[in-house]
């Protein structure tokens, strides 16, 4: 029993390159978030999905798309990476809200 | 618009006595409220939570204490220990919705 899974554990990107984080969790849980933290500001909600087959816009989802790719997997894609998305990324799952351990994202 | 504050970054307490982490929210609708605590390089982990119609959770070492006129809470650990010390997030919702709202977080320093 894994909880949640996040990959990969730490990347660098340069401005303008695209990536896709990806996270899993093997709890049976309906809902599952995307966080970003950034010092002094907290955790984010970049997106959330309630259910699979259904994602909504969280309190910052400029320049992120997500895939709940089905009741395991969802998924964080940056199009174009920007400084401004230099981060940490926590995805998590279920009502109590499970974290997984983290993508450290470095946009050059 | 911050609606869920933690006001403290830090917080440095001796091992062995009461650490009081202290949140304030400005969303009368919020209704459940949580305490996540997280370690360097890791991710957070869910500590206590306190639904509005309660004013004290209590669980072990730890106890959660809700002001709703106020529009405080706050998490007491008794006695602290030196793994106590992490970054601390308050975290509120409102409704069944499972959106929460986090504060800034609180660094706690236990010193042996």
């Amino acid at each position: 029993n894994a909880g949640v899974t996040q990959t990969p554990k730490f990347q660098v990107l340069k401005t303008g390159q695209s990536m896709t984080l990806q996270c899993a969790q093997d709890m049976n849980h309906n809902s599952m978030y995307w966080y970003r933290q950034d010092p002094g500001m907290g955790l984010r909600l970049i997106y959330y999905s309630a259910s699979e087959g259904t994602t909504d816009k969280g309190e910052v989802p400029n320049g992120y798309n997500v895939s709940r790719l089905n009741k395991r997997e969802f998924s964080l894609r940056l199009e174009s990476a920007a400084p401004s998305q230099t981060s940490v990324y926590f995805c998590a799952s279920g009502e109590t809200q499970y974290f997984g351990p983290g993508t450290r994202l470095l946009v050059l | 618009d911050q609606q869920v504050k933690q006001n403290s970054p830090s917080l440095s307490v001796q091992e062995g006595r009461i650490s009081i982490l202290n949140c304030d929210y400005t969303n009368s609708m919020f209704d459940y409220f949580l305490w996540y605590k997280k370690y360097p390089a890791e991710g957070p982990t869910f500590l206590i939570s306190i639904s509005s119609i309660k004013d004290k959770n209590e669980d072990g070492r730890f106890t959660v204490f809700l002001n709703k006129s106020a529009k405080h809470l706050s998490l007491h650990i008794v006695p602290s220990q030196p793994g106590d010390s992490a970054v601390y997030f308050c975290a509120a919702r409102r409704g069944n919705g499972n959106k929460l709202v986090f504060g800034a977080g609180t660094i706690l320093r236990v010193k042996s």
